[in-house]
């Protein structure tokens, strides 16, 4: 398998823009998984689809932020009018239910956020 | 709601030396508990998995126990090289067993010295 892949893997934008990041799942990992991880810090949850349904949103995702995850393959994660405290790593994870390993989440590499 | 700590924050050890990593949570009502390596700048790679029902896991020089009623995890690592040099999380699963949401320790920064 190859790994899960996240685009891009860094990304600066101004204050007030909107940023929109990519992540493909390892094939035919039916979950995946959104976290946000600042400096020094663990990740922290945001969200997570089964499919194509979102099944959970974490009180961390703001109405700026959006995910999607059409046809329940690569999934979508976009930030509207960024802050400066949206500067973090933004991580994404795939799981197999149906794998023998079904409760192990495999990461990508991430994408750095800066804002300006 | 869930806690998970992690000590020491950092750790340096000249090479060879066996540690120990420490990590503690305050539900002990999990399913899992996880080990990830954070090499700095980049993703997670997973080390171990423990499901609630066993004790410990060992995967080459790496072991790692679970003790659910004290809340409290280690990983054992034998024998250290200056490759093992990053930062250690531990991520526990108390949402169903259905593993859809980890909560993370802050992670312990190890340098192994050569």
């Amino acid at each position: 398998d190859t790994g899960v892949s996240q685009d891009p893997r860094h990304k600066i934008t101004k204050r007030g823009q909107n940023v929109t990041f990519r992540c493909d799942p390892i094939s035919e990992h039916n979950r995946l998984y959104w976290y946000r991880q600042t400096l020094g810090q663990g990740p922290e949850f945001l969200t997570y689809f089964q499919n194509e349904a979102q099944l959970e949103k974490s009180r961390l995702l703001s109405d700026r932020f959006s995910a999607e995850r059409p046809k329940g393959s690569f999934s979508t994660l976009e930030i509207q009018r960024t802050e400066q405290g949206d500067s973090a790593m933004y991580l994404c994870a795939s799981s197999s239910i149906t794998s023998g390993r079904a409760y192990e989440q495999y990461f990508g590499p991430g994408t750095r956020l800066t804002v300006t | 709601k869930q806690e998970v700590t992690q000590i020491p924050a950092a750790l340096s050890v000249p090479e060879g030396e066996n540690l120990v990593l420490n990590c503690s949570f305050t539900d002990s009502a999990i399913y899992n508990l996880q080990w990830f390596r954070q090499d700095p700048g980049k993703g997670l790679t997973s080390l171990l998995l423990i499901q609630s029902s066993q004790r410990e896991q060992t995967s080459g020089r790496l072991n790692a126990s679970l003790d659910k009623s004290s809340g409290r995890s280690t990983l054992y690592i034998a024998a250290s090289q200056p490759g093992d040099s990053a930062t250690y999380l531990c991520a526990v699963d108390n949402s169903g067993g259905s593993n859809y949401k980890l909560t993370f320790g802050k992670g312990t920064l190890l340098t192994v010295n050569p």
